[in-house]
């Protein structure tokens, strides 16, 4: 089954660390999203990438890095200068750019110890 | 600019009730819309859309119209189930705005058995 992969499910960052957040899709899908929700609220976009080895910053980028190396992946890493990263992480993709809708992967909780 | 607003949560009903959660919407050019649900500790799941003005999405009950003179896409389901039990987003995407869909806050639903 065609899908999106996000892994780990619940991940632990300590102070000072960066951590690295994967998602994997088997859509063939052209875009990817990474979104931050936090309780009670709705998505911001963190960024974003239309091709392979190009992306651009979403709302709130600031903290965090991506690449786009291959088509399937892109991921997430959360730096250490993102003071406030406990949060749910959601991976999306589509088939392109415009008018289509995404699909999600089931996310990934990060905590802080 | 593009942007959503649906009704704030939480909405509790019983079981068999008719459910009506508003969303309207603010964009520039020709938007596509669409409602996304989120089951607890889920990414997000397209549930429904619609493309162009009039069109009517449906899916498990749950309908949608496209309503451009009200710029409205309110979501109805005429007898609801605990199983709908779920946070649901209301969203737009426009072909002119590359790569980004806008989410709406979301609206917390619960159904009392």
């Amino acid at each position: 089954d065609g899908g999106i992969t996000q892994s780990p499910k619940y991940l632990f960052r300590k102070e000072g660390q960066n951590v690295t957040l994967s998602c994997e899709q088997n859509l063939n899908h052209d875009a990817m999203y990474w979104y931050r929700q936090d309780p009670g609220q709705g998505l911001r976009l963190i960024y974003y990438s239309q091709i392979v080895n190009d992306f651009q910053k979403g709302d709130i980028a600031e903290g965090y890095s991506v690449s786009r190396e291959k088509k399937e992946s892109f991921p997430l890493t959360v730096t250490s200068a993102q003071k406030n990263p406990t949060a749910f992480y959601l991976c999306a993709s589509s088939l392109d750019h415009s008018n289509q809708p995404q699909h999600f992967g089931d996310g990934t909780r990060l905590s802080i110890l | 600019g593009n942007s959503v607003t649906q009704m704030e949560g939480p909405v509790t009903l019983s079981e068999e009730a008719f459910l009506t959660i508003n969303c309207t919407y603010t964009a520039t050019g020709y938007p596509s819309l669409f409602w996304y649900v989120q089951y607890p500790g889920e990414g997000l799941q397209l549930l429904l859309k619609a493309t162009k003005a009039d069109d009517k999405g449906s899916n498990k009950g749950f309908e949608a119209t496209y309503r451009k003179e009200t710029t409205s896409f309110h979501l109805e389901k005429g007898s609801v189930q605990v199983s709908d039990s779920a946070v649901y987003f209301c969203a737009l995407s426009v072909e002119s705005s590359a790569s980004k869909i806008i989410f709406g806050s979301g609206t917390r639903l619960s159904i009392r058995p």
